[in-house]
């Protein structure tokens, strides 16, 4: 089945400094993936859809230029932190559809990133 | 946009009892209803999915129901399991997006 790879699964940082989170689809081709947030015990709220070789759709509230997102192949998309501050720890998992797969979505394995 | 909600959060359970999820959903466009099962620090698995076109679904000890009239869907777990003991998330996918909206989760304790 379809396999999306995301690094790192946990991460500190001081606050003020930027982090890379990676996500890739190891099987499969995706020209659209997906970045969620999760809270504590919370629902997965969706960030943004990044699509390959195109500006990614944010979602409403969202800020833009805060959480970078780049998808410059059809395997690989990266959202960055910038600025970190407390309040941007969080558990962060992107998730991918397989072409021509209509329905059905591989999440990647999360990073638990940790603002201090 | 879509709204999904989901009920209850939390449902505690005997090892052998049954479960039961429940799941709203707003827009009629949506046609693909999937169950996920995320266990504490790991990334949400597909357990179930159901399509507009089919009333139920059953995959031997979980099965979904749908009533698109009623615009509500349900996660049913048998003979549970200690091993059972995740959150669940129900999501609905709206028209030809397929990005899913998520419930807010059901926390489902099964005590052995």
């Amino acid at each position: 089945g379809a396999v999306v790879s995301q690094h790192p699964s946990r991460v500190i940082c001081k606050s003020g400094t930027s982090v890379k989170i990676e996500c890739r689809s190891l099987d499969f081709q995706a020209t659209t993936m997906f970045w969620y947030r999760q809270f504590p015990k919370q629902s997965l709220m969706l960030m943004a859809t990044s699509n390959e070789g195109s500006k990614a759709t944010y979602e409403q509230g969202v800020e833009k230029d805060k959480f970078l997102i780049n998808h410059a192949s059809l395997t690989l998309s990266t959202l960055t932190v910038t600025s970190a501050h407390p309040e941007d720890s969080s558990f962060y998992i992107c998730s991918a559809r397989e072409e021509g797969s209509v329905y059905g979505y591989t999440f990647g394995s999360g990073t638990r990133l940790t603002v201090v | 946009g879509e709204n999904v909600e989901q009920h209850p959060s939390t449902l505690s359970v005997q090892e052998g009892d049954s479960a039961v999820i429940k799941c709203t959903y707003s827009d009629s466009a949506s046609n693909y209803f999937p169950w996920y099962k995320q266990e504490l620090g790991k990334r949400p698995q597909l357990i179930i999915d159901i399509r507009s076109n089919v009333g139920e679904k059953k995959d031997q000890r979980i099965a979904v129901t749908l009533n698109k009239t009623a615009k509500h869907f349900s996660l049913h777990i048998t003979e549970t399991q200690p091993e059972d003991s995740a959150v669940y998330f129900c999501a609905a996918s709206v028209g030809g997006s397929y990005i899913p909206t998520f419930g807010r989760g059901t926390s489902l304790i099964v005590h052995p």
